[in-house]
């Protein structure tokens, strides 16, 4: 089945850092843009970040600039996201998403960040 | 940025009638390609988005072809020809013109 699993989502302190993880699944990750979205407690979608297909070019939404890192492993079909300094208005659940024709095309179930002390 | 301004944020809709949702960008979302990126997704409760429609008006692959999109320039349509109640849920327009990609702010469609 072609999929995306997320991992690594845990409560943490602010300031802390995390990694997540995406497994794909069933489809040719290589030879795909990457990028992940996330989605705070009862409200909309936001895009944070996406990476080209051998890890070249990233781009990122300004609030997370200088604390996020996107990157990949396409041997492994593993995509990573790097998150440090995290504050409270980080808490949301993220998701991995596979890049279709300048859109998002297949999602993942999502992995919930919760920033508190 | 673009902004991206979704009207209504709440859709009461009798089954088996029509449903629209409207999407409006604070600016042109025409590529220099000459294409609009501009897609819907639908998030039943639960669950993670899903795309439906894509460059404005490509029906992604398995979705039922009561979902169309539509529009020009800075106003778009999301159109529902039939709600059938597996259509709850919230639909999200979102522009891939120009970075940072955004999102509306979602439209709830709900069962009357």
């Amino acid at each position: 089945e072609v999929q995306l699993v997320e991992s690594g989502g845990v409560l943490v302190q602010p300031g802390g850092s995390l990694r997540l993880s995406c497994i794909a699944s069933e489809f040719t990750f290589s030879t795909y843009w990457m990028g992940w979205v996330r989605q705070a407690p009862g409200k909309g979608l936001e895009w944070v970040t996406n990476i080209k297909q051998d890890g070249s070019e990233t781009f990122y939404v300004d609030s997370v600039k200088g604390r996020f890192t996107i990157s990949r492993d396409n041997a492994k079909n593993s995509l990573y996201l790097q998150m440090d300094s995290l504050r409270a208005e980080d808490t949301a659940v993220y998701y991995c998403a596979k890049h279709g024709d300048w859109c998002f095309d297949l999602w993942g179930r999502g992995t919930l960040v919760t920033v508190s002390s | 940025d673009i902004v991206m301004t979704q009207t209504p944020l709440s859709s009461p809709v009798t089954l088996g009638q029509p449903a629209s949702i409207s999407c409006r960008s604070s600016q042109s979302l025409v590529y220099s390609d000459g294409n609009i990126h501009l897609s819907w997704l639908q998030q039943r409760p639960g669950q993670p988005p899903r795309l439906l429609i894509y460059k404005l008006s490509k029906r992604f692959s398995g979705v039922p072809d009561r979902f169309s999109g539509s529009g020009a320039g800075t106003d778009f349509t999301l159109k529902i020809s039939r709600v059938e109640p597996e259509d709850v849920g919230i639909y999200y327009c979102m522009q891939s013109t120009q970075l940072p990609w955004t999102f509306g702010q979602g439209t709830k469609v709900e069962i009357k």
